[in-house]
């Protein structure tokens, strides 16, 4: 079965740079969230996207900015990078009205040197 | 607001003896909890979800998990413990805002399995 797509899987930034995190959702799921992971920590919501749309926003800063495009696809943009934006970020989807799980891609490693 | 505790950081069990990892649960509503697994450098695998119906949940890989309301609890267990199990588990609960179900998750509890 086809399941959520990532890239870049690992990224290595130097601080200040710009980063642009890849997410492809599920076919047919509807609905995109991003959640950050730092070392030896939970999972933290950072924002998500139905139909398009910003439908929610969690502890996002506001240095990062994402979307979702018209294939349902969506992008973390992340810029003036810090050392503790060093995370592992995960793109999850599901499908609106559904049975409620999201389904994780394998993430992305940002490394901020 | 929604929020889920797991109690232990790291839980130690024999290959072969029963496992249960601990969750508990504070929500305004009814709650819908979900479990998922964590490899090494690998994303978060569903395991299991409590919405409605029947407390005993059973999901992949052999794992259930019984729903308590009155203890606010959703424990994950698995009869007969196998060294693959060996990873991080998550419990989370669906975060009501205007109806998108983003999950919060418990710190996470460390399973190792002893051969």
């Amino acid at each position: 079965a086809a399941g959520v797509i990532q890239s870049p899987r690992h990224l290595i930034k130097e601080k200040r740079e710009t980063a642009t995190l890849k997410c492809y959702p599920i076919p047919r799921h509807d609905t995109v969230y991003w959640y950050q992971q730092g070392p030896g920590q939970d999972p933290q919501f950072l924002i998500s996207f139905y139909e398009k749309m910003q439908s929610d926003k969690g502890s996002i800063p506001d240095r990062f900015s994402a979307q979702q495009f018209s294939d349902y696809h969506s992008e973390l943009n992340m810029s003036s990078l810090e050392l503790g934006d060093s995370a592992l970020y995960f793109c999850a989807s599901s499908v609106q009205g559904g049975t409620y799980e999201q389904y994780f891609g394998p993430g992305t490693r940002l490394t901020v040197t | 607001a929604q929020s889920v505790a797991q109690p232990e950081d790291q839980v130690n069990v024999a290959e072969g003896n029963p496992l249960t990892v601990k969750c508990t649960y504070s929500v305004s509503g009814n709650p819908y909890l979900f479990w998922y697994v964590q490899y090494p450098n690998r994303g978060l695998q569903f395991l299991l979800k409590y919405i409605t119906g029947d407390n005993l949940v059973k999901g992949s890989y052999g794992f259930e998990a019984e729903f308590n309301k009155s203890q606010t609890s959703f424990h994950l267990k698995k009869p007969s413990a196998l060294v693959s199990d060996s990873a991080l588990y998550f419990c989370a609960v669906r975060g009501f805002s205007g109806g998108y179900n983003k999950l919060i998750f418990g710190a996470g509890t460390r399973l190792a399995v002893h051969p």
